[in-house]
């Protein structure tokens, strides 16, 4: 069965603090791995990775894939409140169906 | 990107009633998708709606319990049936743009059930 497991469930940071976010899969017929953040209740997209290796990165967030080792990272450096937020993971499998399954997601806090 | 709306944006519901959510796009897009986030947990996809063909569900999900419309490619509706406490729920739509596996959401619909 497919499944994607995020860790850690929550986080709680001080402002500039950097954190790092990590994401595992196991999904038939990988395509892509993207990453979201939920602040209140609709998903905000942030990265599509498709690549090993190759970073992506906006701003203060960057994220990296490892289909060898079938995961993930996001990193935020200098953390602001701002911040603060469900970051969920998802992985697209299973060609020309569209389907992401989502990971647990992990809580952020960022404290002032 | 997609710009997709959706309403109501919250519910309060009695049990045994039904609730009818819909979503736009704004382009013509092939599929949609609905999705379940009920409380503490992640995203959860109830169908996959295609136009001009049925709705496909996940294992789960029943098309007795979640009828889905698809009228036309930026247009669709998410029906929560005979609800009970335990749909409660926010209800989330999303389509691709920019490609097939970037989705794009929905603002959602936050489903509160008596």
């Amino acid at each position: 069965e497919d499944k994607v497991v995020q860790s850690p469930l929550s986080l709680v940071v001080h402002e500039g603090d950097t954190v790092t976010l990590n994401c595992s899969y196991e999904v038939t017929n990988f395509r892509s791995l993207l990453w979201y953040k939920q602040e209140k209740k609709a998903p905000t997209f942030l990265f599509m990775l498709t690549s090993s290796g190759i970073e992506k990165k906006s701003g203060r967030l960057s994220s990296i894939l490892d289909k060898k080792e079938l995961f993930s990272i996001l990193n935020i450096t200098a953390t602001q409140t701002g911040d603060s937020a469900i970051y969920l993971c998802a992985v697209g499998g299973s060609s020309n169906t569209g389907k992401l399954i989502f990971g647990q997601g992990t809580t952020l806090q960022v404290k002032p | 990107s997609a710009v997709i709306s959706q309403k109501p944006s919250r519910d309060i519901c009695q049990r045994g009633t039904s609730l009818t959510i819909q979503c736009q796009v704004d382009s013509q897009v092939t599929m949609m998708f609905w999705y379940r986030q009920q409380p503490g947990q992640s995203l959860t996809l109830i169908a996959t709606a295609n136009q001009g063909s049925e709705a496909t569900y996940e294992s789960g999900f029943v098309i007795d319990k979640f009828p889905i419309s698809r009228p036309n490619l930026t247009f669709s509706t998410l029906t929560v049936s005979n609800m009970s406490p335990e749909d409660s729920s926010i209800y989330l739509c999303s389509a691709p743009g920019g490609g097939t596996d970037t989705q794009y959401f929905g603002p959602g619909t936050r489903l509160t059930v008596l």
